[in-house]
């Protein structure tokens, strides 16, 4: 199984400033075929679903703000929040669905 | 719009079997993969498998193969999720999502059933 790593596992920002989260896979999520990085990021708040905002590793899912960003490649990826909103506190998890599906141990922001 | 509207939460005793439901509505059903994903109690996510809604076949994660069956029916536009065996540890929310094609990643959750096993 491809084991997906997060760093920190949280965080806390002040508000309108930049939070950054990290994930490493334990192998790469390249698919050769399509060039595109089989990698994604959730939002989950309490007592909700996850929400998706990033796939691909860097697309942005439709309806998500443009302060949501993704990037990486092979092994290493990173969630970017440009601007930390207080809508925005909430756990993220990266996915891997290169190979069945893992998701990391997630990583809670917080406002400072 | 797109909906995946799952039961309720049960509990149950050690021992005993679970069966959730996933009903879909929104898009053509049969076209898309149903996963299962859940998620204990202040943990992280644990992918259970998938049953693809058009012709019901199944892949099942190690974890959970052998002890979990998916199925569907598609005059109902509904997917299900049965658990056997239940023991303490397999208290969690438990929620189905929709992958909209090969290699995507899933669009549409279900807002999450609470299976509760305990003595």
């Amino acid at each position: 199984d491809i084991v997906m790593t997060q760093s920190p596992d949280s965080l806390a920002v002040s508000l309108g400033e930049r939070a950054t989260i990290n994930c490493k896979s334990s192998q790469s999520v390249l698919y050769s075929s399509t060039n595109r990085n089989n990698l994604a990021w959730y939002q989950q708040k309490p007592g909700l679903p996850p929400k998706l905002l990033i796939y691909w590793a860097s697309t942005r899912e439709s309806g998500v703000p443009d302060r949501f960003s993704g990037s990486g490649s092979g092994t290493d990826f990173s969630l970017t929040i440009s601007s930390l909103q207080a809508e925005d506190v909430a756990v993220y998890y990266c996915q891997q669905y290169f190979t069945a599906q893992t998701f990391g141990q997630g990583t809670k922001v917080e406002i400072k | 719009q797109v909906q995946l509207v799952q039961s309720g939460a049960e509990v149950k005793k050690p021992g005993a079997s679970v069966r959730v439901s996933c009903k879909a509505s929104g898009y053509t059903f049969t076209t898309y993969l149903i996963h299962w994903v859940r998620q204990a109690p202040g943990q992280s996510l644990e992918w259970m498998g998938w049953v693809s809604a058009g012709n019901g076949d199944t892949l099942y994660s190690q974890n959970f193969q052998g002890r979990v069956t998916f199925t569907r029916d598609t005059s109902a536009s509904t997917a299900y999720m049965e658990m056997s065996s239940l023991r303490s540890e397999d208290t969690a929310v438990y929620f189905c999502a929709r992958e909209p094609g090969d290699h995507y990643p899933f669009d549409y959750w279900g807002q999450g059933t609470l299976v509760t096993v305990s003595s």
